[in-house]
């Protein structure tokens, strides 16, 4: 089954407790994707990869990490997590192009103390 | 400037009539593509709709269409015969040929009213 997995589904951390998302594809995507959600701003881009090694910041990209030693995973690195990083974090992939559709992951429910 | 504009954070609507949610965008790109993700209350995005810029007819998805003008840079998803399902989150997003970034709205929370 095509899909995009997410781990943890759910979190709670401390402030300054590093922590890893990760993500993975199985679908081939060359372009990978991390958001966060908060209520009334809608989704917003942390950061991006555009194939192996390439990866750009976001909107969002302050206190976050990434990396993309393979094509399928795309893990997201919080070294010192705040407050204001409480979040409800997705995963996404999709071809290379603006004719193609991104496909989700279920969601990281994400609650630094 | 925001690239997505969804100016509607909630609508409602009678079950089985029609509804339309806004959305306008913002690109000097001639290529770029233009989607509707649907978010239940359980969390997860859903795929509904796609439009590119050089298609000439409006998309359509079974009950989902999409009112597609690009002139005045409009991108509104059409539900039509609403459905209680179709109670959720409706976000407006795009891509663009240059640079790439997905840009999302706000969202627009639907209801739909027996």
């Amino acid at each position: 089954e095509a899909q995009v997995t997410q781990n943890p589904r759910y979190l709670i951390t401390v402030t300054g407790k590093k922590l890893t998302v990760t993500c993975s594809q199985n679908m081939n995507h060359e372009y990978m994707s991390w958001y966060r959600q908060d209520p009334g701003l809608g989704l917003r881009q942390i950061y991006y990869s555009m194939n192996v090694e390439v990866t750009d910041k976001g909107d969002v990209p302050e206190g976050y990490k990434v990396s993309r030693k393979e094509k399928r995973n795309f893990p997201l690195i919080l070294e010192s997590p705040s407050p204001n990083q409480t979040s409800l974090y997705f995963c996404a992939s999709s071809f290379q192009g603006e004719f193609y559709e991104q496909y989700f992951g279920p969601g990281t429910r994400l609650t630094v103390t | 400037a925001q690239k997505i504009t969804q100016t509607q954070p909630g609508m409602f609507v009678q079950e089985k009539e029609a509804v339309t949610l806004d959305c306008t965008y913002d690109t000097s790109d001639q290529s770029y593509g233009l989607f509707w993700y649907k978010q239940p209350s359980s969390g997860e995005m859903i795929f509904l709709i796609y439009q590119g810029s050089y298609d000439e007819q409006n998309a359509t998805e079974g009950r989902y269409s999409l009112n597609f003008q690009k002139a005045r840079k409009s991108a509104n998803l059409v539900i039509s015969a609403s459905q209680l399902g179709d109670s959720a989150m409706y976000f407006c997003a795009m891509r663009e040929e240059t640079g790439n970034q997905f840009y999302f709205g706000t969202g627009t929370s639907l209801t739909v009213i027996p």
